[in-house]
């Protein structure tokens, strides 16, 4: 069974500039979920899609930060313009509805805004 | 608020047994899960709690308190592949995850 598939892998970009991020779920998890990890800490949720609905983007910086699921399947994650503290990695995750304590997560995309 | 509290880091010899804490106050509670997650890697699910008690899988085992807000991770017979950082985190609602801190768990030969 194939994984959360992630791409880029890494990424360097200047302050001020724009950047997206790819997810492809595995096949049949209707839950996908955009987090941050910062350098040692914990992961933070940004967005949670269940389906193409968004479930909870309540910490998702709006001003800066958008997200998309386009038919329910594949997701894109959007900074713009980037801050030199959106430096982190970004996971992508997914899981089955109605079971969130187990989330599958992708390689992450490792962003380093300059 | 809502806050998961872990030891920042940990560290035992191999063959031995770690208990790692974690302590929780948030909105809503629907159980406890646990990751690893090695240098460069993404998180990988360990276990899950929603009732009270141990729950064993290999060496590794999860013990929660509802009542205590409190759980633990407990490794046994450490190999130097254990050596990672270890997430707690809260299933709050239905299908929302909220991690805590992250113990790094440092195994000595």
């Amino acid at each position: 069974e194939a994984g959360v598939a992630q791409s880029p892998r890494y990424k360097i970009i200047e302050k001020r500039q724009s950047v997206a991020f790819w997810c492809n779920p595995i096949s049949g998890h209707a839950t996908l979920y955009w987090y941050q990890q910062i350098l040692g800490q914990g992961p933070k949720l940004l967005i949670q899609f269940q389906n193409n609905g968004v479930v909870d983007d309540s910490q998702l910086p709006k001003d800066r930060f958008s997200a998309e699921r386009l038919k329910g399947v594949d997701s894109t994650l959007k900074i713009q313009p980037a801050k030199l503290e959106d430096s982190a990695v970004y996971l992508c995750a997914s899981s089955l509805m109605g079971f969130g304590e187990k989330l599958f997560f992708g390689s992450g995309t490792q962003l380093s805004v300059l | 608020g809502q806050s998961l509290e872990q030891p920042s880091e940990v560290t035992a010899v191999e063959g031995a047994i770690v208990q790692i804490n974690c302590t929780y106050q948030t909105s809503g509670f629907y159980g406890l899960s646990w990751y690893q997650q090695h240098d460069g890697g993404a998180p990988t699910f360990l276990s899950y709690n929603a009732l009270d008690g141990l729950e064993e899988t290999g060496r590794f085992s999860s013990f929660l308190s509802r009542s205590d807000s409190y759980g633990y991770l407990l490794l046994q017979e450490l190999q130097m592949k254990d050596s990672a950082s270890y997430f707690c985190a809260v299933r709050d609602g239905a299908d929302k995850l909220i991690f805590g801190t992250g113990t790094r768990l440092q195994v000595f030969p």
